[in-house]
């Protein structure tokens, strides 16, 4: 079975540009978690789903971030406009909605704003 | 809050050799899981070991163990016979009960030498 897929894996883009990234989740698992990386910040989490509907978004840095689940399957994370600060790399991880399931993550994407 | 740390920002350690890699956090649940993820230059988060609270028995992945003390809350990972594909940064990470996000301490970088 596929893993957690991502898209794309790098983008390079001028701030103020809209960016958005894609995440497919392994088949069968109804959690989905975005995570930022930085040097700065470590790994911390942005927002997660449990069966498409958003629980904690507490992490989303401001009103310039939003996260979607249109399907089961499939979520969306945007950043309009984007800024430099915005630099990082950006993954995506699935699991099963049990307490203590392994997350299992995607590949990255590296996102560089200019 | 939770927390996670990892004091030792860089290990390493002669190939065949043994390493211990330290992991204390701070929660004031009950129930919670723990987990070991690698992620060597490629960026991939990849699940190494995971330990629930509640199980006494120290989990163990083939050459890769943990040492869990509940009451100091510390969670080493051993890893025996270190090899060269073992180099990579690894992380620590706390998922409670309710939600299930993973809260990641800083990072260790090990290096193998050969």
């Amino acid at each position: 079975d596929a893993g957690v897929i991502q898209s794309p894996r790098h983008e390079v883009t001028e701030m103020g540009q809209e960016v958005t990234l894609r995440c497919k989740l392994i088949s069968g698992h109804n959690s989905l978690f975005w995570y930022r990386q930085t040097m700065m910040r470590g790994l911390e989490l942005l927002i997660y789903f449990n069966n498409n509907v958003p629980i904690d978004d507490s992490g989303m840095p401001e009103d310039r971030f939003s996260a979607k689940m249109p399907n089961a399957s499939f979520s969306t994370l945007k950043i309009q406009p984007s800024e430099p600060r915005d630099s990082a790399v950006y993954f995506c991880a699935s699991s099963l909605k049990r307490k203590g399931e392994t997350q299992y993550f995607g590949p990255g994407t590296r996102l560089l704003v200019l | 809050a939770q927390t996670v740390t990892q004091s030792q920002p860089e290990m390493s350690v002669q190939e065949a050799e043994t390493v211990t890699l330290s992991c204390t956090y701070d929660t004031s649940e009950s129930d919670y899981y723990l987990f070991w993820y690698k992620q060597p230059p490629s960026r991939q988060m990849i699940l190494v070991i995971r330990q629930e609270a509640y199980k006494q028995q120290n989990a163990t992945e083939n050459r890769f163990s943990v040492n869990f003390q509940k009451a100091a809350k510390s969670f080493s990972l051993k890893i025996s016979d270190s090899q060269l594909g073992d180099a990579a940064m690894y992380f620590c990470a706390l998922s409670l009960n309710q939600g299930g996000k993973l809260i990641f301490g800083q990072g260790t970088e090990l290096s193998v030498k050969p």
